[in-house]
């Protein structure tokens, strides 16, 4: 199974503030890297697809480059609602796999 | 609108069955790849099984030869049928519809929570 790995495994960050999140797969898969946001006691929300495509309706301030094995996603001018917890997945081979999540909390 | 919802969780004794349903709107199942998807307390988010349009299914070792997923289309429902629970079953789990084929989660419920415990 392919590995991957997210840095940080938490940030604190201030409304406004822009943050990046690292993704790590243990092998290539191109650009076969998505994004979720999840809030506790909500459905996980999809962000980002094929590493750099934003899905329909997320605001412009969230964007994700990459591809290979180093993947990243940018939240410009941080807002209330983006305090989550975010993941990566890689849709390169079956099992998908998740990274073990980015808690992004309010400083 | 998409919507699903997942039922059927609930606190359960190590080997015992429980069955998880995923109800859908918005779309047809049976033109999709639906998966499960479970988050242990305090972990991340844990791929479980999933069926294809055509029927086929899949799972992760974890839970292989202990777990069926299948669908009702009259219903336009998944199920989830869980055997032999260990207390490392433990989670949350989610149902989720998988994009154009694409190993993409779209669309996802909010979970149904599985306690396995004595």
């Amino acid at each position: 199974d392919i590995q991957m790995t997210q840095s940080p495994s938490s940030l604190s960050a201030s409304v406004g503030d822009r943050v990046t999140i690292t993704c790590r797969a243990s092998q290539s898969i191109r650009s076969y890297l998505n994004w979720y946001q999840h809030k506790a006691g909500k459905a996980p929300k999809l962000l980002v697809y094929s590493a750099s495509s934003l899905q329909s309706g997320v605001p412009s301030r969230f964007s994700g480059s990459g591809s290979g094995t180093d993947f990243t996603l940018t939240i410009t001018s941080l807002q209330p609602e983006d305090f989550a917890i975010y993941y990566c997945q890689q849709s390169h081979s079956t099992p998908v796999t998740f990274g073990q999540g980015t808690r992004l909390e309010i400083k | 609108e998409v919507q699903l919802v997942e039922t059927g969780g609930s606190l359960i004794q190590p080997g015992g069955s429980l069955r998880l349903s995923c109800a859908a709107s918005g779309f047809t199942v049976s033109s999709n790849y639906m998966s499960w998807v479970r988050q242990a307390p305090g972990k991340g988010l844990e791929w479980v099984s999933i069926i294809y349009s055509g029927g086929y299914t899949d799972y992760a070792v974890s839970v292989k030869g202990r777990f069926t997923i299948s669908r009702d289309n009259s219903k336009n429902t998944v199920y989830l049928d869980m055997n032999s629970l260990r207390a490392e079953d433990t989670a949350v789990y989610y149902c989720a519809r998988e994009y154009s084929s694409s190993s993409v989660l779209d669309y996802w419920g909010q979970g149904t929570l599985v306690t396995v415990s004595s």
